[in-house]
């Protein structure tokens, strides 16, 4: 099974950058991934890291550590437009598990 | 990119009734979709995967013969919710995954459900 785990809510200001974690335990584990989900809207993909190591894509990072079951992403020069939940998903091609989603709030 | 296409977004049915949600994969061949349910303030659960061409794979505590999913060809899965309740509605997301390996899944826009 899988069992994942991340923030509920967040808060940062605009202009800053924010890291979200997220920790997972799972059985067939083939990779990682990140959606943002606006309220009301089917989510979005923003990574997928197989791979230890940090990816960087524009202003979005993610980074992955298999022997410790542990993500992150990161968000650069936060715009209110940020503003979401944001996903942590583990799995693989079959089987996709989601956590409960961190919603991140940028303020002014 | 790869598109995958929601239809309807927004749905109201009367109890008792039944509705077919359609999910498409625009510009590529899905030969597996997922459907998955979110109700507020929770995360997305899988419910069903959606096999073209075979029975789908429904997970524990869902009913196949309320949530009916045909996936008849490599671009088309439907999600039919029979006998609708109330307790039904729901946000209803399907997938699709794009690459062999898995490594990018598109979603669909959703389609929200509502029972009244």
């Amino acid at each position: 099974g899988q069992n994942i785990d991340q923030p509920t809510e967040m808060t940062a200001t605009e202009g800053a950058i924010v890291q979200i974690n997220c920790t997972y335990q799972t059985s067939g584990f083939n990779g990682l991934f990140w959606y943002q989900q606006h309220a009301g809207e089917a989510p979005t993909f923003l990574s997928y890291n197989v791979l230890d190591g940090l990816e960087e894509k524009g202003r979005f990072s993610s980074f992955l550590s298999r022997s410790k079951g542990y993500s992150y992403l990161l968000l650069k020069e936060l715009q209110m437009k940020d503003s979401a939940s944001y996903l942590c998903a583990a799995g693989g091609y079959q089987k996709v598990t989601f956590g409960i989603g961190t919603k991140l709030q940028v303020i002014p | 990119g790869a598109v995958v296409s929601q239809h309807p977004s927004w749905v109201i049915c009367k109890s008792g009734t039944s509705v077919k949600i359609e999910c498409r994969s625009l510009d590529f061949q899905a030969t597996t979709m997922f459907w998955y349910r979110q109700f507020p303030k929770q995360s997305l659960m899988l419910m069903a995967t959606s096999n073209e061409g075979s029975k789908a794979t429904y997970e524990q505590g869902v009913e196949k013969d309320k949530f009916l999913i045909n996936h008849a060809s490599l671009t088309l899965s439907t999600l039919t919710v029979t006998s609708a309740h109330p307790e039904d509605s729901s946000f209803y997301i399907c997938s699709a995954n794009y690459g062999g390996q898995g490594n990018t899944i598109y979603f669909g826009e959703g389609s929200w459900l509502t029972v009244v």
